[in-house]
């Protein structure tokens, strides 16, 4: 089975510090991506990779960094974190087509 | 672009009714289509998908979509819905081809199940 992990699912973090959400994805897949889940708004992208060290932005990159230094590990990055950043944080990865998601990480930005 | 919409935010039915959550999409070129789930505080699983073939999918538990080109739409369809049913679904496309599997979701339609 696809397994996606990310590092935490629940954070709590205070307005201007730098957070760090990792993903990680056990299945060599090529594409990785980030979206953020609002109520009413679906699944938002965030960002994407299509290869260690390449990334794209996708819709709403404003406020967020990403990394990706080996194949299997995609982080985002919240610079300075900010209230309207309260969100659910999804990875998932992909060959292509379908994608593997991990379990999300609820994080709270106070 | 792409795009896609689900016509229904919410949709509540009672147990062992039948059920359809409507989705449209828009592109310009050849589509895959995808129906995902996601139960209460987990990630999205796939429901099922269609990439080409034959334009009725169907899942291992009793939910089904039909792809109609005409009228850009991917419904999901059950005959008859239990109480475990019950979570937000979210349809989804992805242009054919080399995307880098790029999906854009609709809003997600939220089916409650009454007993």
């Amino acid at each position: 089975d696809v397994k996606v992990t990310q590092s935490s699912r629940y954070l709590v973090k205070r307005t201007g510090e730098k957070v760090f959400l990792e993903c990680v994805q056990d299945m060599d897949h090529e594409n990785m991506f980030w979206y953020r889940q609002d109520p009413g708004l679906g699944l938002r992208l965030i960002y994407f990779s299509y290869d260690v060290k390449m990334k794209e932005k996708g819709d709403i990159p404003e406020g967020y960094s990403v990394s990706r230094e080996k194949k299997e590990r995609f982080s985002l990055i919240l610079e300075s974190a900010s209230t309207n950043q309260t969100s659910m944080y999804l990875c998932a990865s992909s060959p292509v087509g379908e994608q593997f998601f991990g379990p999300g990480t609820r994080l709270t930005v106070l | 672009a792409q795009s896609v919409t689900q016509l229904d935010s919410q949709v509540p039915v009672f147990e062992e009714a039948p059920v359809e959550l409507r989705c449209n999409y828009s592109s310009s070129v050849s589509v895959y289509l995808f129906w995902y789930v996601q139960y209460p505080n987990q990630g999205l699983q796939l429901l099922l998908k269609y990439l080409s073939g034959s334009t009725l999918v169907e899942s291992i538990n009793g939910f089904e979509a039909e792809f109609n080109k005409s009228q850009t739409s991917f419904h999901l369809r059950k005959p008859s819905v239990h109480i475990s049913d019950t979570a937000e679904y979210f349809c989804a496309v992805s242009r054919g081809g080399t995307s880098y599997g790029k999906l854009t979701f609709g809003q997600g339609t939220i089916l409650t199940v009454h007993p």
